[in-house]
């Protein structure tokens, strides 16, 4: 059974950083891309960045370019997302998904993890 | 950027009716890479369709999608209260993937 679970959101400063994870099983983890897609509250879904199953390729929406890092640990079955000069308009839930190959869809989500940023 | 209009903005109808969601993309989508999904509150999205027209594992074939170009369709039939959610277009090109806004549909 796929399984993503996603940890290391909070309460965040304007700012200041963060890095979420999200653990993968259930499927060769370095055999796949995967995704972050966020969802700010009330709002509709936002892709964010994706990366290719051996770390080579980075890809990262226009609104986030510059900011957000996306990396992955095949090793540990891990993916993350690591955000820089935090925004308030960064708050939102913060799903990782699993790509389905040669569709463009994302076939598994994790759960979601929320992340606030206030002052 | 491919930009996703869905219509209507909120569908309602009985449980049996069937719905058709519309998704307007502003170029052209590959159709191999347009998907649906459902969301229900508090709950993650779920993949509903895949390549257009292709639906995802366990997904009941009253779901249907079709179209091509600029214009793609998600079709539900004999609708039932479960079916309440929001649903969303996504496409993939050029190395981005956008979503339509979503369409809510409530079941009387």
């Amino acid at each position: 059974e796929v399984q993503l679970v996603e940890s290391g959101g909070g309460l965040f400063q304007p700012g200041g950083s963060l890095r979420l994870s999200c653990a993968a099983s259930g499927f060769t983890f370095s055999n796949d891309y995967m995704h972050w897609v966020r969802q700010a509250p009330a709002k509709g879904l936002l892709w964010v960045s994706g990366i290719n199953g051996d770390a080579s390729g980075t890809y990262y929406a226009d609104s986030v370019k510059g900011r957000f890092t996306i990396s992955r640990d095949n090793a540990k079955n891990t993916l993350y997302l690591q955000v820089n000069s935090l925004r308030v308009e960064d708050t939102a839930v913060y799903y990782c998904a699993k790509d389905k190959a040669d569709s463009g869809s994302f076939d598994y989500w994790g759960q979601g993890i929320l992340v606030t940023v206030s002052s | 950027e491919t930009v996703l209009t869905q219509s209507p903005g909120t569908l309602s109808l009985s449980p049996g009716e069937g719905a058709t969601l519309s998704c307007r993309a502003s170029q052209s989508v590959n159709s191999r890479y347009l998907g649906w999904y459902q969301q229900k509150p508090g709950q993650a999205p779920r993949l509903l369709i895949y390549s257009t027209s292709s639906r995802a594992a366990g997904i009941p074939d009253r779901f249907s999608g079709s179209g091509s170009g600029t214009d793609f369709t998600l079709t539900i039939s004999r609708l039932e209260r479960e079916d309440s959610a929001v649903y969303y277009c996504q496409q993939y090109g050029s190395r981005q993937y956008t979503f339509g806004q979503g369409t809510k549909l409530e079941i009387k």
